[in-house]
């Protein structure tokens, strides 16, 4: 069966550092989303992406935040200086209107020191 | 008031018995509703969706939707002990491709 897959699982990074988290979403999902999971808190929406461009993202996901899609299957979530408090699990999910319902990857953990 | 709420548990059963979860939300705008499982510090895994109200039956997965009463439930049969995770409600506007809203998930325990 298809599956969204993350990279790394895990990364810790100095705070100020930038990271890039990496996302292979479902072959022939158009769609795609960035989502985040603090320590014993909600799954957050980050941002969406369609067609080459944002197309909703969330009040967290400010100026430091950015995403691309640098091939035909790659999508990615980058954090230009990370912060203590951007510690969290990333899940990447697509999407295709086919089946209506968002597929989530394993998650990246990020631990910013 | 939250969108979505959902009580945090945790819900303990024993090996055998119908696990009940619900969430209520505050957004009439919402229509796609959908279960998801996680499994600790792991990605959610999708269980159900359901569209509009009604019923909705998988294996034994039953989701339910009252949109009058703003209220969403995902019923467990015969709980297994492998069902022993935490359980997500997510909801959407327009479309499922919109973002999701979760809640704040239900830890259920299944006893053997």
């Amino acid at each position: 069966e298809p599956e969204v897959t993350q990279t790394p699982s895990h990364q810790v990074t100095q705070m100020g550092q930038e990271v890039i988290l990496r996302c292979v979403p479902i072959s022939n999902h158009l769609y795609f989303y960035w989502y985040r999971q603090i320590l014993g808190q909600k799954v957050e929406f980050l941002v969406s992406f369609y067609n080459n461009e944002i197309s909703e993202k969330s009040e967290i996901f400010d100026d430091q935040f950015s995403v691309e899609r640098p091939d035909g299957s790659n999508f990615t979530l980058k954090i230009r200086s990370t912060k203590l408090e951007d510690s969290a699990m990333y899940f990447c999910a697509s999407y295709v209107q086919i089946v209506e319902t968002q597929y989530f990857g394993p998650g990246t953990r990020l631990l910013v020191l | 008031q939250k969108e979505v709420e959902q009580d945090p548990g945790p819900l303990s059963v024993p090996e055998g018995a119908i696990v009940s979860l619900n969430c209520t939300y505050s957004n009439s705008a919402f229509q796609y509703f959908m279960w998801y499982r996680q499994y600790s510090r792991k990605g959610p895994e999708l269980l159900m969706y359901t569209y509009s109200s009604g019923n909705k039956e998988d294996g034994r997965f039953t989701a339910q939707v009252d949109k009058s009463s703003k209220y969403i439930s995902l019923f467990i049969r015969d709980s297994q002990p492998s069902d022993s995770a935490t359980y997500l409600c997510a909801m959407a506007r327009k479309a499922a491709g919109n973002k999701l809203t979760f809640g704040g998930g239900t830890r259920v325990l299944v006893k053997p």
